[in-house]
Formats: structure tokens, sequence, C-alpha cells
């Protein structure tokens, strides 16, 4: 069974900078697009960014472009999102993603339980 | 506002039939396959239905999709309390090279 678990939310003030991870097992890291996809409270879901299985492919959402970075290391199994100049409206329940079968680009197969970052001052 | 568009609710009776619909553009649902995702309360969501009208395994066969142009229905029959969730549409759109989802469908089951 694929296993996500997300790590790094928290309080942070608008304009600063946070770094979530996400720990994968239980499936090859490697050959697996990885996404980065959001919620806010009571609100639905968000995609944010995704990377290809080698890293040399990203793409994001205009609202975080040029602020939110997405990278991975197969050698650790690990996603990140690194987000700075952080605002109000990020605030929201952050949830790793990766595709359910090799070479799915957009189709979302698992999720984390998500961690929760909030934005305030 | 998203870019795919479901209803905001529906309901229907246990044991009855239901059908959610997602409405994009040629950019998106026209161009490339469809998901659905089920997202019980207070948990994460889970794939449904992948290219448009496949189950992951473990996935019963009350659940269903399809797609005709630029629109896609997902249809969910012999409905169950457990059934309440919220399900969300989502795909590829081409033009913004983003994933997209609906802004989501809460059930109600009677």
């Amino acid at each position: 069974e694929v296993h996500l678990v997300e790590s790094g939310g928290g309080l942070v003030q608008p304009g600063g900078s946070l770094r979530l991870s996400c720990a994968a097992s239980e499936f090859t890291f490697s050959r697996y697009w990885m996404h980065w996809v959001r919620q806010a409270p009571g609100k639905g879901l968000e995609w944010v960014a995704n990377i290809k299985e080698d890293g040399r492919d990203k793409y994001y959402v205009d609202s975080v472009k040029g602020r939110f970075t997405i990278s991975r290391d197969n050698a650790k199994n690990s996603l990140y999102l690194q987000m700075d100049s952080l605002r109000a409206e990020d605030t929201a329940a952050y949830y790793c993603a990766t595709a359910p079968w090799e070479n799915y680009r957009y189709t979302i197969g698992y999720w984390g339980q998500g961690t929760l970052v909030t934005v305030s001052s | 506002q998203s870019v795919l568009t479901q209803p905001p609710s529906v309901s229907a009776a246990p044991g009855q039939k239901v059908t959610i619909s997602c409405s994009g553009t040629s950019s998106n649902i026209g161009y490339n396959s469809v998901s659905w995702y089920q997202q019980l309360p207070r948990t994460a969501p889970k794939l449904l239905i992948y290219d448009n009208s496949k189950r992951p395994s473990g996935i019963p066969d009350r659940f269903s999709g399809s797609k005709s142009g630029t629109s896609a229905t997902l249809g969910i029959t012999g409905l169950q309390t457990g059934d309440e969730a919220v399900y969300y549409c989502g795909t590829w759109h081409s033009g913004l090279n983003t994933v997209i989802f609906g802004g989501g469908t809460n059930l109600t089951v009677l």
C-alpha cells in the first residue's frame, strides 16, 4: 500500500517561508509523477504543482508561480515544496500525492493525510 | 471559480441512482482524460475513476464514469449512506499546463 507522509506545516507570518516535505514508501518513487494539492478550510481542491519522475519537468498553478518551488530527491524517496512570500490565501491543508501508475502525468492515485499551513500575523 | 463546472449538490434516496456532471472546454476535458475523486468527511480524497471510465482495483462497479465531448459524468447506483461525500472531477488543462479540478459536488443520501 502506497504511503505518503507530509510534514513541515505550521503557522507562519505573511511574507514568510515554509518548506513542506513528503516521505514516500511502498512504491518505486523514482518512477512516478508527484503532486502537491491544497485545500483551504471548507473549500474545494486546488492543485498546486507537479514534478516529473526525474525532476526535470515541473508545472505550477499561476497563483504560486515565482513563489513556490517543487522538488524531489529520488535517493531519499522524498518530495518537497518550498513556499516563499506566503500570503493569507495560501492557508490550506497541503496534500502530497502521487500518480496511480507509471507514465500518468496528471491523474492522482494516492494522497497523504495532509499538513496544515496557516499564514497569519 | 473552477475551470470545470460541477453542480454544488445532489441528493437521492438509499438504493437509488445519481449522476454528477462535470463540464469543461476543448482545452481540458475535450482533449484529456477525466478522473473522479471521492472525499469523505475529514479524510483525504480517493481516486474513484480514471481515464474517463476505468475503476481502480477495489472500487465497486456501482461507480461508473463516462465522457462525451467537453463533459464528463460520474454515476453511482445502489446509493448507500456511506457514499455521502464530496465528489470532484479532474483533468489536465492543455492551455494552462495545469491539473484542474471541478468545484466539487456534495452528495447527500437522504
